[in-house]
């Protein structure tokens, strides 16, 4: 089956240390997308990639930063995690067209300690 | 994209229909709205959406207002499965998650 999938499911990094998130489709979907999940939050979105352009949202931190290498891959990558990065990341992909439905992936859930 | 408004929880019965409010009264004429919910811990499941007309899939039913100002979603026979956290979402082709509705379905 086509889908969204973000390894690992599970990552723990320590403070200060950078750590890399994953995310693959096998949809061939032209926008990636990352949001981040807080406790008992909504997910928001931090940005997103249209084919090779990214899309940065004005309030995502420069903390935050992310790669497109392919069609089929992104990366979120945190180069200097805090205690309050502790989330679940979320990507999901759409097509990017009219009706933009978003597929999403199953989260990574991140820990700092 | 449109603010939406929710009610924060619900509680339905098993079997029952779910009916679930959404206001979004700044949405754009063409802006979807979007349906989805989220399973503790796992990522938002696509429901339904739709632009101006009802619209109906297996999973639920989609009643938009004439003016687009407000939706329900209608779960037609709620089941325990059913329970999760319930977004509306009004969009181009970017989403700003509500705050959502959290669903209970009770025995």
């Amino acid at each position: 089956d086509a889908m969204v999938i973000q390894n690992p499911r599970y990552q723990v990094t320590q403070f200060g240390k950078p750590v890399t998130l994953s995310c693959s489709q096998t949809l061939n979907h032209n926008v990636m997308y990352w949001y981040q999940q807080k406790s008992s939050q909504a997910p928001k979105l931090l940005f997103h990639y249209y084919d090779k352009d990214f899309n940065n949202e004005a309030d995502t931190p420069d903390n935050f930063q992310s790669r497109r290498p392919n069609t089929s891959f992104c990366f979120l990558d945190i180069r200097s995690p805090g205690l309050g990065d502790a989330a679940m990341y979320l990507c999901a992909t759409s097509r990017g067209d009219s009706t933009d439905t978003q597929y999403f992936g199953p989260g990574t859930r991140l820990t700092v300690l | 994209d449109a603010k939406t408004t929710q009610p924060t929880s619900m509680d339905c019965a098993e079997g029952r229909a779910a009916n679930l409010p959404c206001n979004h009264s700044t949405i754009s004429g063409n802006e979807y709205v979007y349906w989805y919910r989220q399973i503790h811990s796992q990522g938002p499941q696509y429901i339904i959406h739709g632009l101006k007309n009802n619209e109906t899939n297996e999973m639920a039913s989609l009643i938009i207002t004439e003016d687009r100002k407000s939706s329900t979603l209608i779960l037609p026979h709620a089941t325990l499965r059913d329970t999760a956290v319930y977004y509306c979402i009004g969009s181009g082709n970017k989403f700003y998650f509500g705050s959502g509705t959290k669903l209970n379905v009770k025995p």
